[in-house]
């Protein structure tokens, strides 16, 4: 089955600088790859998505890129807010449609 | 307000005793599915259900057991919880499959077996 690996496990950015995540997926047929922020107390919630047809896409100060020939995704926040201190999950979804695969996920911590 | 609702939100009890999580969404969501969360493993899925009737096995399905009898509901039954089964536990429901969609997450059940 797919399994989907995220680095770091922990990242600490001061604020206004940028963060990156990186996942790598071992299902080669995946074509769904969206990212969960979940803040405290909480449930994941969607911030962005990429499908497999799409090398890059964007939305305000976050970005998520996929290189499927490296079977690699990332997610790219810029000018880091407090408010973005969280955990986020990284996940891959294959051609069966019927679940997410997440990574171990990624405590965000932004420094004011 | 569109959401997932799950209930209890904290759980402490002792092994062996049965217990049931409740899962409810108000969306018409066809699938439905349980995620259990634990630290440095991300989200394991635990059961799916692509819609009323049909239930299938995630990930790790041992020890826990499901019934979708209507479109609206998916709980999540412990017939005898053991303490590796304290975790966090998310019920997710999607308008489809979740690589159309995406999820929408209830809030989380923390479960604590002793």
């Amino acid at each position: 089955g797919e399994n989907v690996e995220q680095h770091p496990s922990t990242l600490s950015v001061q604020e206004g600088d940028s963060a990156v995540i990186k996942c790598t997926y071992s299902d080669s047929a995946s074509n769904y790859f969206p990212w969960y922020k979940q803040e405290l107390g909480k449930g994941p919630q969607l911030i962005i998505d990429i499908r497999s047809n799409v090398g890059e896409k964007k939305d305000q100060r976050i970005a998520v890129t996929l290189n499927k020939t490296a079977k690699h995704f990332s997610l790219h926040i810029t000018e880091t807010q407090p408010e973005d201190s969280a955990v986020y999950f990284c996940a891959a979804s294959g051609a069966a449609g019927n679940k997410l695969t997440f990574g171990g996920g990624t405590r965000v911590l932004v420094k004011p | 307000e569109a959401q997932v609702t799950q209930n209890p939100r904290y759980l402490i009890t002792v092994t062996g005793k049965k217990l049931t999580v409740t899962c409810s969404q108000n969306m018409n969501h066809e699938y439905m599915s349980w995620y259990r969360q634990d630290p440095g493993l991300g989200l394991r899925q635990i059961y799916y259900s692509m819609n009323v009737e049909v239930t299938d096995k995630g990930d790790v399905p041992e020890g826990y057991k499901v019934s979708r009898k209507e479109k609206r509901n998916f709980p999540l039954i412990l017939e005898s919880p053991s303490p590796n089964q304290t975790s966090l536990y998310f019920c997710a429901s999607s308008l489809a499959g979740a690589e159309d969609y995406g999820y929408t997450f209830g809030s989380g059940t923390r479960l604590t077996v002793v």
